[in-house]
C-alpha cells in the first residue's frame, strides 16, 4: 500500500466550478501535511499547510481528519491557470512523502 | 521567499558518462539538502538526504555507488549520476530545508526548478 494515496484524475471541469481532490494517508505518526501544486516539468510548489481545525487561503481550503488519515483539498471558482498536478504531501517525521497527484484540467 | 537553484536544468548525455548536477541555496544556509527522482506520471521520490559534513542517508533501493551526493558547504549539493543508463532518465529535483527561528527547528523546504536527464 502506498504511504499516500490519491485519485490521478484527470478532473476536467469548467471555469467557475469547484472541485474537491482527497488523500488518504497510512502512516498515523505523521504529523505535518501539505498540499503542493506542480505544472509540467516544473518543480512543485506548496501551495498550503494543512491543519487539524482546517485552513483557507481565498478559493482554497484544506481540511484533515487524522482519525481518518484524510486530507481534502476544496478549490471553488476554479480558474484556467488553477490547472495543473496537485499532489497531497505528509511528513511522518523528517522526510516530506509525496502522493502521486491529482491532475486538473480547467477549461473556458 | 527562499531561492534555490539547479544546473542544469536539462542535460542529455550518452549512455556509461557521468552527469553532475549542482544544487545551491542562494540566500539561506542549507544544513540539510534532499535529492527526489520523479518519473513521467509518477510521484516525487526521495533517494538521498543530505547534511552538510557528512556522509548522504539514502534511500532504500537507491544505489550509494551510482548516485554519489557530495554536501561540501552549506550552500551546495551536487548529485553526481555514474556510468549513466537510459533508465536513469528522469527529472531529478533537489530541496534544501533552511533552519527557522530562534528554536533552530527545520520546517521549510525549498525545491529547486529540477534538471531534465535525458540518457541516450
Amino acid at each position: 500500500r502506498k504511504e499516500v494515496e490519491q485519485d490521478p484524475g484527470p478532473f476536467n471541469v469548467p471555469e467557475g466550478a469547484t472541485v474537491a481532490f482527497n488523500c488518504t494517508y497510512s502512516n498515523s505518526a505523521s504529523q505535518s501535511f501539505f498540499w503542493y501544486r506542480q505544472d509540467c516539468r516544473k518543480e512543485p510548489k506548496l501551495l498550503m499547510s494543512v491543519y487539524s481545525s482546517g485552513n483557507e487561503d481565498g478559493r482554497f481550503t484544506a481540511q484533515l481528519n487524522r482519525a481518518s488519515q484524510y486530507i481534502s483539498l476544496l478549490i471553488r471558482d476554479s480558474k484556467l491557470s488553477d490547472s495543473a498536478t496537485y499532489l497531497c504531501v505528509v511528513r511522518p517525521f523528517q522526510k516530506l512523502v509525496f502522493g502521486t497527484g491529482t491532475r486538473l484540467l480547467v477549461s473556458p | 521567499g527562499a531561492v534555490v537553484s539547479q544546473h542544469p536544468s536539462w542535460v542529455i548525455c550518452k549512455s556509461g558518462t557521468s552527469v553532475k548536477i549542482e544544487c545551491r541555496s542562494l540566500d539561506f544556509q542549507a544544513t540539510t539538502m534532499f535529492w527526489y527522482r520523479q518519473f513521467p506520471k509518477q510521484s516525487l521520490m526521495l533517494m538521498a538526504t543530505s547534511n552538510e559534513g557528512s556522509k548522504a542517508t539514502y534511500e532504500q533501493g537507491v544505489e550509494k555507488d551510482k548516485f554519489l551526493i557530495n554536501h561540501a558547504s552549506l550552500t551546495l549539493s551536487t548529485l553526481t549520476v555514474t556510468s549513466a543508463h537510459p533508465e536513469d532518465s528522469s527529472f531529478y529535483i533537489c530541496s534544501a530545508r533552511a533552519s527557522l527561528g530562534t528554536s533552530g527547528t527545520s520546517y521549510e523546504q525549498y525545491f529547486g526548478p529540477g534538471t531534465r536527464l535525458t540518457v541516450t
